[in-house]
């Protein structure tokens, strides 16, 4: 049964970076039948899509996002991580890693909650 | 970009009868090949998302056949032929293609 687990610090000060890192378990991330996702839900708020990685290293970010945003991929560890720079309070939310195959559909993380606050 | 629209924002339901909610695309989301790239979630209170129905019409494995999808293009449905209890919380519709997108979600409630 495929795992996916988000760690990394759960309180961030504005105007640093917010780093997190997705472990995979019982799954690969160098398969080509899937693209490695972040997604976030800012409180009581809907889902946003931040960016993908696949398992070449191509990423695809959310325009409005791409600027701050750094995805990485780490074969050797079975891990992804993402980085998102000078983060506001509007960064606040729970962050998703997630595995998506474009036809069977996404597979989530349990999420964890980031807070940005000084 | 491609914007999800869902409708209604809200849908207060009583157990045992139908529901339905709507999610309109502003491209199409139907590929060459045939498929609609368009799945919908349910994201339950404190739980992540749960995938419903994938490719406009297909239940995800262990999904109660009391849900279903369809439509094609531009316009797609998720139905409930009878609400049970445990069906509330939050449905999305997502695009799966290239860059996802989602729509703004639907509140289901047992009124």
């Amino acid at each position: 049964q495929l795992q996916v687990q988000e760690s990394g610090p759960r309180l961030v000060k504005p105007s640093e970076t917010l780093s997190l890192t997705c472990t995979v378990s019982s799954g690969s991330v160098s398969s080509a039948d899937y693209y490695w996702d972040w997604i976030r839900q800012p409180p009581g708020r809907g889902l946003e899509w931040i960016g993908s990685i696949y398992y070449s290293g191509i990423t695809y970010y959310n325009p409005s996002l791409n600027s701050r945003v750094t995805i990485a991929v780490d074969t050797s560890k079975n891990q992804f991580s993402l980085n998102l720079r000078s983060v506001t309070a509007a960064d606040t939310g729970v962050y998703y890693c997630a595995r998506r195959n474009t036809v069977r559909g996404v597979y989530w993380g349990q999420g964890t909650l980031v807070t940005v606050s000084s | 970009d491609i914007v999800l629209t869902q409708s209604p924002l809200s849908l207060p339901v009583t157990p045992g009868e139908p529901a339905s909610i709507s999610c309109r695309s502003s491209q199409s989301l139907l590929h060459s090949n045939g498929n609609n790239y368009l799945h919908w979630y349910l994201q339950k209170p404190g739980q992540s998302p749960q995938l419903l129905i994938y490719l406009g019409s297909n239940r995800a494995p262990g999904v109660p056949d009391r849900f279903s999808g369809s439509g094609s293009g531009t316009d797609f449905t998720l139905k409930i032929s009878r609400v049970e209890p445990e069906d509330v919380g939050v449905y999305y519709c997502m695009r799966s293609l290239q860059a996802p997108t989602f729509g703004g979600g639907t509140k289901v409630e047992i009124k």
